[in-house]
């Protein structure tokens, strides 16, 4: 079974410094990777996603993550963090055999 | 097109008894997926249904079921409460295969008293 680490459980970031929220994952088969954001008492949104193809992916609200296969890891990056960017991060991986395997969260709080 | 549904919002429920969540997912969306979301565990897979059939399981009691019906909606049932169940239960749907984008519903937070 896969495993996914957030290996930061709070990320505190000044208003417009950039961002790292780190992310690894354990598998030895092809993997699809994802980072969702969840906002108070609201569901997951999809920020983006890496199923193939260039292993540097661009998502929404001036996200990127890149993809390394051999660290295993996907970054989630933002050069210039915004109040509203405070919510709690996931990581997830999906294998082929569809099954989603999420890690336990990054809260980033924004400070002014 | 409208997004994921889930009712009720909010439950509150006393030891012992069941409890019955639904999830309508986006039009189209065949695969539903079910979440447990809690404080210590995060995010726990429970399980995926696709054209009314379960397609994958996670590691849940026996008191964890679903179903999904025809018109790709689903129900998820927990017998025998226990107060640790208390969880946001999220649904999330795709299109259908492995790669698919899930869409969250906003969750359904069950307390158990």
């Amino acid at each position: 079974a896969q495993s996914v680490t957030q290996l930061d459980s709070q990320v505190p970031v000044f208003e417009e410094a950039p961002v790292e929220l780190r992310c690894n994952y354990s598998s030895s088969v092809s993997v699809y990777l994802f980072w969702y954001v969840q906002y108070p008492n609201q569901g997951l949104q999809l920020l983006l996603k890496y199923l193939s193809g260039s292993t540097l992916v661009k998502g929404i609200n001036g996200f990127e993550a890149e993809f390394n296969k051999s660290q295993t890891s996907f970054h989630l990056r933002k050069p210039s963090v915004h109040i509203s960017d405070t919510a709690e991060y996931f990581c997830a991986v999906r294998n082929t055999g569809n099954q989603f395997y999420f890690g336990t969260g990054t809260s980033l709080t924004v400070i002014p | 097109k409208a997004g994921v549904t889930q009712t009720p919002r909010y439950l509150i429920k006393t030891r012992g008894q069941q409890v019955t969540l639904s999830c309508s997912p986006i039009s189209g969306h065949r695969s539903v997926s079910w979440y447990q979301q809690t404080p210590g565990q995060g995010l726990q897979f429970l399980f995926e249904y696709f054209s009314e059939t379960q397609r994958n399981k996670g590691n849940f009691p026996g008191r964890f079921s679903g179903r999904q019906f025809s018109n790709s909606r689903s129900e998820m049932n927990v017998s025998t409460l226990e107060l640790g169940d208390s969880a946001l239960y999220l649904c999330a749907s795709s299109l259908s295969g492995s790669g698919e984008t899930q869409y969250f519903g906003p969750g359904t937070r069950l307390l158990v008293l």
